[in-house]
């Protein structure tokens, strides 16, 4: 079974460029969650999606949106992009939103100069 | 084996050794908790999990154990490989059912 995937891989853009993240959650997962990692740190969490609403949202500022399509993909926005932006940006997906288990996949990793 | 009292950034294990990988959480309210493990250039791999009901649980090669009095909790590995080289993460879940990380342990398995 596939697990979840994320696309593009990398990316590379500049200061003040708009760049969008694309996840395909595990097949029957409902609940989708962004977290940003930053070299050496752990993930933080950005956002949840689950049934196509925003059920929570980590301490991100207002240039960071997301949304859930009808058949539980994802998009992550970042609009205006800082240096401070660079980061490996996952996705993970989960059965239900209030199922514990998050599964990750592989990861964005976005590079801004 | 190697035990590691504190939470520490690296722990350098000699292959076939057992591991044991620290972590103290910081929510009381949490009551579910995970361990990933994340290789390079790859995302977080689930590992274990344990309920706050719970004070021990064992998977293959794998245990974790949690001590809610002190809000710690550890992962233990019997017979570290080569493959286990990786970066472990421990995760609590609060209410509001994010996940919270904590720093990470680098953990380098010695031939």
């Amino acid at each position: 079974d596939a697990g979840v995937t994320q696309s593009p891989t990398h990316l590379i853009k500049t200061r003040g460029q708009q760049v969008t993240l694309r996840c395909s959650p595990i097949s029957g997962h409902k609940s989708v969650s962004w977290y940003q990692q930053v070299l050496g740190q752990g993930p933080q969490f950005i956002f949840q999606y689950y049934e196509k609403e925003e059920r929570g949202r980590g301490n991100f500022p207002d240039r960071f949106s997301a949304r859930q399509f009808p058949n539980y993909s994802s998009e992550l926005n970042v609009n205006a992009l800082l240096l401070g932006d660079s980061a490996l940006y996952l996705c993970a997906s989960s059965l239900l939103q209030s199922t514990d288990t998050q599964y990750f996949g592989p990861g964005t990793r976005l590079t801004v100069l | 084996g190697e035990s590691v009292g504190l939470h520490l950034p690296t722990l350098s294990v000699q292959e076939g050794d057992n591991s044991i990988i620290n972590c103290a959480y910081s929510n009381s309210a949490s009551d579910y908790f995970i361990w990933y493990k994340q290789e390079s250039g790859k995302g977080p791999q689930f590992i274990i999990d344990i309920r706050s009901n719970m004070d021990k649980r064992q998977g293959q090669r794998v245990t974790v154990l949690l001590n809610k009095t002190v809000k710690h909790l550890s992962l233990q590995i019997a017979a570290t490989q080569p493959g286990d080289s990786a970066v472990y993460f421990c995760a609590e879940r609060s209410n509001d059912y994010k996940l919270s990380f904590g720093a990470g342990t680098t953990v380098t398995v010695r031939a």
